[in-house]
């Protein structure tokens, strides 16, 4: 079935840093890919999202492009900020069927130290 | 506009019991999917309704149930409830429903079985 994989956290970075949080996906035909963000207490945002291969999603500087020969979806930002300290969860929807199911990665918790 | 509503934020409940989540998607939303979120099992899918039908279903027992009213609101409920189904329960509104939507989550329900 499909599936996300993220990779493993915590990442730590310093302020102003980069910041890479890999993602892979496996998937029957073309999935529409999402970055969501939760912050501590809250539920989930949308960061970014791309629904077709090549597709770059960006936002808040923030960005992540749709690779299909990779099966990827990593999520990149040039310098950090402490506020953007949160869980990230990459997820794919099915164009299999006629929902929005989304499936999730495991999250990827990101700290920023001033 | 209103976001996502979900009431109550949080509950606490003795295993046996039955417990009812509430949730008011945005105005004009069509579509509501529940998630179940644990630190084990991270975010998986519970259900999702579209115009009062639930169009898909998660992997979970049957004590989870859900249903749609005219107006949209969705609400959840779980029966005989185990420790294990402690989590944070989030709800989910699209417009359309289709794969490819923007999903809006609300703050979720924390729910205890003690």
């Amino acid at each position: 079935g499909d599936s996300v994989t993220q990779m493993e956290g915590p990442v730590t970075l310093s302020e102003e840093a980069f910041l890479t949080i890999n993602c892979t996906y496996t998937a029957t035909g073309y999935p529409s890919l999402f970055w969501y963000v939760q912050y501590p207490g809250e539920g989930l945002q949308l960061l970014l999202k791309a629904t077709k291969a090549d597709d770059k999603g960006s936002n808040k500087g923030f960005e992540a492009t749709y690779r299909k020969e990779t099966t990827s979806f990593h999520l990149e930002k040039g310098s950090v900020q402490v506020s953007d300290s949160a869980v990230y969860f990459c997820a794919l929807s099915d164009p299999g069927g006629a929902t929005n199911k989304l499936i999730f990665g495991t999250g990827t918790l990101l700290a920023v130290q001033p | 506009k209103a976001g996502v509503t979900q009431t109550p934020r949080y509950l606490i409940k003795t295993r046996g019991q039955q417990v009812t989540l509430s949730c008011s998607p945005i105005s004009g939303h069509r579509s509501v999917s529940w998630y179940q979120q644990t630190p084990g099992q991270g975010l998986q899918f519970l259900f999702e309704y579209f115009s009062e039908t639930q169009r898909n279903k998660g992997n979970f027992p049957g004590r989870f149930s859900g249903r749609q009213f005219s107006n949209s609101r969705s609400e959840m409920n779980v029966s005989t409830l185990e420790l294990g189904d402690s989590a944070l329960y989030l709800c989910a509104s699209s417009l359309s429903g289709q794969w490819n939507t923007e999903a809006f989550f609300g703050q979720g329900t924390r729910l205890t079985v003690v």
